[in-house]
């Protein structure tokens, strides 16, 4: 059964650098999604993504953050200049269209110091 | 906005026994999705069980199944037979259908359930 994958599995980063996660949605999905989770709290969107543009963006998601789909299988999550703040789990999502469930991929876990 | 409340922090069963966990959501949306998804101490998120507000008929996934009351903004979860591997947090999610509608999951807060041996 197609899944989504993450990349790395586990982060660790100094605060004030930059980090990519990346993530391999499921192959015939359109619609790709981030989401985070602050340790022992309920799971926030971040920030969905279509045709190769932001469809939607919460208002976490502010200038240090922003996607890219970089090839025809990639999608990424950069944070520019990492505060200890984003330290959280984040999860890729993807959908076959908008308002479709999501599958969810097994996160990375980051972790600024 | 919608909001997702699930009251149980965490709950614990025997194995084998029945247990709810319970949800609400308020929203002024009339087409939406309900979700059900299990994380298990891997972190994983995955998906338990569906429901489309459209549908009277409450969904049913094998040892798992739902009662959705849309009148009552209601959306509970029932594991029958509950067994060990079901120990995980649980969470409630909303999305509308609607074309206007976010594209996000709205999560609730979660129920750690623990199946006893």
């Amino acid at each position: 059964e197609p899944e989504v994958t993450q990349t790395p599995s586990h982060q660790v980063t100094q605060m004030g650098q930059e980090v990519i996660l990346r993530c391999v949605p499921i192959s015939n999905h359109l619609y790709f999604y981030w989401y985070r989770q602050i340790l022992g709290q309920k799971v926030e969107f971040l920030v969905s993504f279509y045709n190769n543009e932001i469809s939607e963006k919460s208002e976490i998601f502010d200038d240090q953050f922003s996607v890219e789909r970089p090839d025809g299988s990639n999608f990424t999550l950069k944070i520019r200049s990492t505060k200890l703040e984003d330290s959280a789990m984040y999860f890729c999502a993807s959908s076959v269209e908008r308002s479709e469930t999501q599958y969810f991929g097994p996160g990375t876990r980051l972790l600024v110091l | 906005a919608q909001t997702v409340t699930q009251s149980q922090p965490e709950m614990s069963v025997q194995e084998a026994e029945t247990v709810t966990l319970s949800c609400t959501y308020d929203t002024s949306e009339n087409n939406y999705y309900l979700f059900w998804y299990k994380q298990p101490p891997s972190r994983q998120m995955i998906l338990v069980i569906r429901q489309e507000a459209y549908k009277q008929q409450n969904a049913t996934e094998n040892r798992f199944s739902v009662n959705f009351q849309k009148a009552a903004k209601s959306f509970s979860l029932k594991i029958s037979d509950s067994q060990l591997g079901d120990t995980a947090m649980y969470f409630c999610a909303f999305m509308p259908r609607s074309g206007g509608g976010a594209d996000g999951l709205t999560f609730g807060k979660g129920t750690h359930l623990i199946i006893q041996p």
